[in-house]
């Protein structure tokens, strides 16, 4: 099974509303990824957990807060949003490899995404 | 800096015809290549990857493509085009030792015609 879960799958929010997106996955990857995507545009990383810890961060800004409770969970909580976050919100995971071997092939895995809307 | 050139944003072929969409990288050292298709309103699904195995690498749906480090290249083809091939496709590349950053082509949007 390949699957990652994301929810929900269309919001609408204000600019002073605070909403969160949730992403999980129960194939045992230790990596999740939080992508931001605007339309005929190509995926652009946002941030990086591996083990549960934030391991990149792609100088996102503030208004925009992952969080990883745990290995199958992955969190992005948003708040103040400018009509610009507007966009397709992927999540990814992957095993992270071996890094003393010098990183495994980490094929990530795409969840739906969370057609998000900033009004 | 690592980088994945995708020619032709826009693609149209014939049902039944053959579809070739390229993709070239900047790297000295092989990378791993991936090819992902994204159908309207979903997310990106795997189609084949190369992880310096065969250089000729078979995915779902009737894809493939064939690594060539001398011309820097991963290209993807399929004999016949189907309707339902019709997408937006993704080639992307990740760096060996690399925590995990893909780094992606622009995309090329494939259009099949009855």
């Amino acid at each position: 099974d390949t699957e990652v879960t994301q929810t929900p799958k269309h919001l609408v929010m204000g600019m002073t509303n605070k909403k969160s997106l949730k992403c999980e996955q129960h194939m045992g990857h230790r990596a999740m990824y939080w992508y931001k995507q605007k339309a005929k545009k190509p995926p652009e990383l946002m941030f990086v957990y591996s083990y549960e810890k934030l391991s990149i961060n792609e100088s996102v800004p503030s208004r925009f807060s992952p969080e990883c409770p745990n290995s199958s969970l992955l969190n992005l909580h948003l708040h103040a949003l400018q009509p610009e976050d507007s966009a397709l919100y992927l999540c990814a995971s992957s095993h992270p490899g071996d890094r003393l071997a010098g990183g495994s092939t980490d094929t990530q895995y795409f969840g739906p995404g969370t057609r998000l809307t900033v009004l | 800096a690592q980088s994945v050139t995708q020619l032709g944003s826009h693609v149209s072929v014939s049902e039944g015809a053959l579809v070739l969409l390229r993709c070239n990288y900047s790297s000295s050292v092989p990378p791993y290549l991936f090819w992902y298709v994204q159908y309207p309103n979903q997310g990106l699904q795997l189609l084949l990857k190369y992880t310096s195995a065969a250089t000729l690498v078979k995915g779902i749906n009737g894809f493939e493509a064939e690594f060539k480090k001398s011309e820097t290249s991963f290209h993807l083809t399929k004999p016949s085009a189907h309707m339902s091939d019709a997408a937006e496709y993704f080639c992307a590349v990740r760096m060996r030792g690399n925590t995990g950053k893909l780094i992606f082509g622009q995309g090329t949007t494939l259009q099949v015609k009855p």
